[in-house]
């Protein structure tokens, strides 16, 4: 039970690149979440997905997308690469039948832009 | 809007006592707390929901004031296994049903704990 995965754990990009960060989770949960942490800061949300087929914007959705057509799997696209895009990013998955076991992360995906 | 904390950092030595406060500017419904150790991801200590009901986990504990929109957390006894940094997390009162377990984190309080 490995609970959520990320791919890549490091990857740099060339401004203007595009790339996608995997998330895939094996715990059946309904709720999927992308943050991006910069550092020394706390995590903002980028997208959400409360299931298979809806996603939702977060508080800083600008330069990325996201889909959802499996339960297991919600990735996350940058396209057109820019240094502000600089960070780490955490997928975590929360159960909505029991909130009170709170979020869990993936390890993390670090992303430099250069 | 984002909850802030205070303090910012906190060093101890171990044995000793920490409270670490997260503050909000708007009505709460719940508040999550989570510990991140360097370089690794957030893990979750305690969930709080209105009620003002306070909650333990090992020698740490929180408070959840819904009048002062405020929670704290409390660190009784510190470990060198406690230092990290420490984030609240929020989900607004008037988000009733359609929160979806949306957090606002706050800017996290960096605690450190020396021999």
């Amino acid at each position: 039970n490995a609970g959520v995965t990320q791919t890549p754990k490091f990857r740099i990009l060339k401004i203007g690149q595009s790339m996608t960060l995997q998330c895939t989770q094996d715990m059946n949960h309904n709720y999927m979440y992308w943050y991006r942490q910069d550092p020394g800061m706390g995590l903002k949300l980028i997208y959400y997905s409360v299931g298979a087929g809806i996603t939702d914007k977060g508080e800083v959705p600008n330069g990325y997308n996201v889909s959802r057509s499996t339960t297991e799997d919600f990735p996350l696209r940058l396209e057109l690469a820019a240094p502000s895009q600089t960070s780490v990013y955490f997928c975590a998955i929360l159960d909505f039948r029991n909130v009170k076991n709170g979020y869990t992360f993936g390890s993390g995906t670090r992303l430099t832009v250069v | 809007q984002q909850p802030v904390q205070s303090p910012q950092a906190v060093i101890l030595r171990e044995g000793e006592d920490a409270v670490i406060n997260c503050s909000s500017s708007k009505a709460l419904y719940s508040v999550h707390w989570y510990r991140q150790k360097h370089g690794e991801a957030p893990v979750f200590l305690m969930i709080l929901l209105k009620g003002g009901e306070q909650k333990g986990h090992e020698k740490i504990s929180a408070s959840f004031n819904e009048k002062k929109q405020q929670s704290s957390l409390y660190l009784t006894a510190s470990q060198l296994s406690y230092s990290g940094t420490y984030f609240c997390g929020t989900v607004p009162a008037n988000a009733g049903g359609t929160s979806y377990g949306k957090l606002t984190f706050g800017q996290g309080t960096i605690l450190t704990v020396h021999p």
